[in-house]
């Protein structure tokens, strides 16, 4: 399996606020995928971050709210733009694709824990 | 619509007890089944995965599930708790095909283990 990394692991932002994080791979992968997980309850899907191109959103979330990156195999930012007090949650990244993995097997990162005031 | 149902949202057993979380899937073709731990302040670790024959699969930890078609389940067990199995599961299913590879979450379920 590989080291997949998150930054920041947690932070406390203002509302009207943006925030980025970030996942870093340790290995080239070939998808990677952002979700949310809100307060008590399961993960959703945001979208999938295409390398080279646009992200792939999921029904209810847009590019203007959650801009993502993938500049490269190993790397991919997700901002969470103007934030509110209803975007506190914890961010996780996953990715698939890795060597010796099974095909459709997804590996998550240790999430970033979101709070907004 | 696909979907995965964790009928149960929070388990308390015993530690040295066996354990069975249920899930339950709707899904139109044959489906790609995981399980996944989370501890607290922790990302998700998967526990074990079926994908096609052997319908009993293994995964870390002392963990198996069963995939039966015929119930659309896929239950998670253990035949002896330890303590630090207290966490977060949840059951997923994975969509596939076009840009997309999706993985579909159960709500979780919570397992407490008391001494």
């Amino acid at each position: 399996s590989a080291v997949i990394s998150q930054k920041p692991s947690r932070d406390i932002c203002q509302r009207g606020t943006s925030l980025t994080i970030q996942c870093q791979v340790d290995s080239q992968v070939t998808m990677m995928f952002w979700y949310r997980q809100q307060p008590g309850q399961s993960l959703t899907l945001i979208a999938t971050a295409n390398q080279g191109s646009e992200a792939t959103y999921e029904s209810g979330f847009v590019i203007d709210k959650f801009p993502i990156s993938r500049p490269n195999l190993t790397f991919s930012t997700l901002t969470v733009s103007n934030m509110s007090p209803e975007d506190s949650s914890i961010y996780l990244c996953s990715v698939e694709g890795l060597a010796g993995a099974t095909y459709n097997e997804q590996f998550f990162g240790p999430g970033t824990r979101l709070t907004v005031l | 619509a696909q979907s995965v149902t964790q009928p149960d949202i929070h388990i308390t057993v015993s530690e040295g007890a066996s354990l069975e979380l249920r899930c339950n899937y709707s899904y139109g073709a044959t489906p790609y089944l995981f399980w996944y731990v989370q501890s607290p302040g922790q990302g998700l670790q998967l526990l074990l995965k079926y994908f096609s024959g052997d319908t009993l699969v293994q995964g870390i930890k002392g963990f198996e599930a069963e995939f039966k078609r015929s119930q659309s389940s896929f239950n998670l067990r253990k035949p002896s708790v330890h303590w630090s199995d207290a966490a977060e599961y949840f059951c997923a299913v994975a969509l596939y095909g076009g840009a997309t590879n999706k993985l579909i979450f159960g709500t979780g379920t919570l397992l407490a283990v008391q001494p």
